[in-house]
């Protein structure tokens, strides 16, 4: 089975400060690793997702994130933060064929004005 | 916007009762997928459907169970509702196995 590890519960980070949203996971196969944002009272929209190739993944919204083998990890960053960017952020992974994500508890970003 | 639609966006129900939920996917959507959110969690897998048949479930109990129908709307229904039951509910559904899944904005149900 896999597993997720979102570091940081809560992010305050000032407006155009970049900001860097942890996370780390665990798995006994190959996966693919993902992030999603989620405004209030709304459902999951992606930022990006790594399925192969260049390990630094580049998104919507400015965001960014690297895959880390080694390390297990897939933090997510952006060089400056906006107000709208104020929002939870959840890391995904799925095994490799199995269409099936693992969410981490998420990670509620508030950007301070 | 959204190409996913659910319905109701809002719900509250007794417990022991029984709940329909329902999503309405785009054209050409295959697979559906259905996550429990519960508040301050990360979603988790209820299960998947591919051209109308389960292939892939979670660790829920029997009596949360789907349906998915050929004009790419599904039904997530739960019988026998406890209080825990209370929780966003997202369909998710995708035209391939990229993983370009769409999410709805979900039902929020809420057992008294």
């Amino acid at each position: 089975a896999q597993s997720v590890t979102q570091l940081d519960s809560q992010v305050p980070v000032f407006e155009e400060a970049p900001v860097e949203l942890r996370c780390n996971y665990s798995s006994s196969v190959s996966v693919y690793l993902f992030w999603y944002v989620q405004y209030p009272n709304q459902g999951l929209q992606l930022l990006l997702k790594y399925l192969s190739g260049s390990t630094l993944v580049k998104g919507i919204n400015g965001f960014e994130a690297e895959f880390n083998k080694s390390q297990t990890s897939f933090h997510l960053r952006k060089p400056s933060v906006h107000i709208s960017d104020t929002a939870e952020y959840f890391c995904a992974v799925s095994a490799l064929g199995r269409n099936q994500f693992y969410f981490g508890t998420g990670t509620s970003l508030t950007v301070i004005p | 916007e959204t190409g996913v639609t659910q319905s109701p966006t809002h719900l509250i129900k007794t417990r022991g009762q029984q709940v329909t939920l329902r999503c309405s996917s785009q054209s050409g959507h295959n697979t559906v997928s259905w996550y429990q959110q519960a508040l301050g969690q990360g979603p988790q897998f209820i299960f998947q459907y591919y051209r109308e048949e389960e292939n892939g479930r979670g660790n829920f109990p029997p009596r949360f169970s789907g349906l998915q129908f050929p004009n790419y709307s599904s039904e997530l229904n739960v019988n026998a509702l406890e209080l825990d039951d209370s929780a966003l509910y997202l369909c998710a559904s995708s035209p391939d196995s990229n993983y370009g899944y769409t999410f709805g904005s979900g039902t929020r149900l809420t057992v008294v």
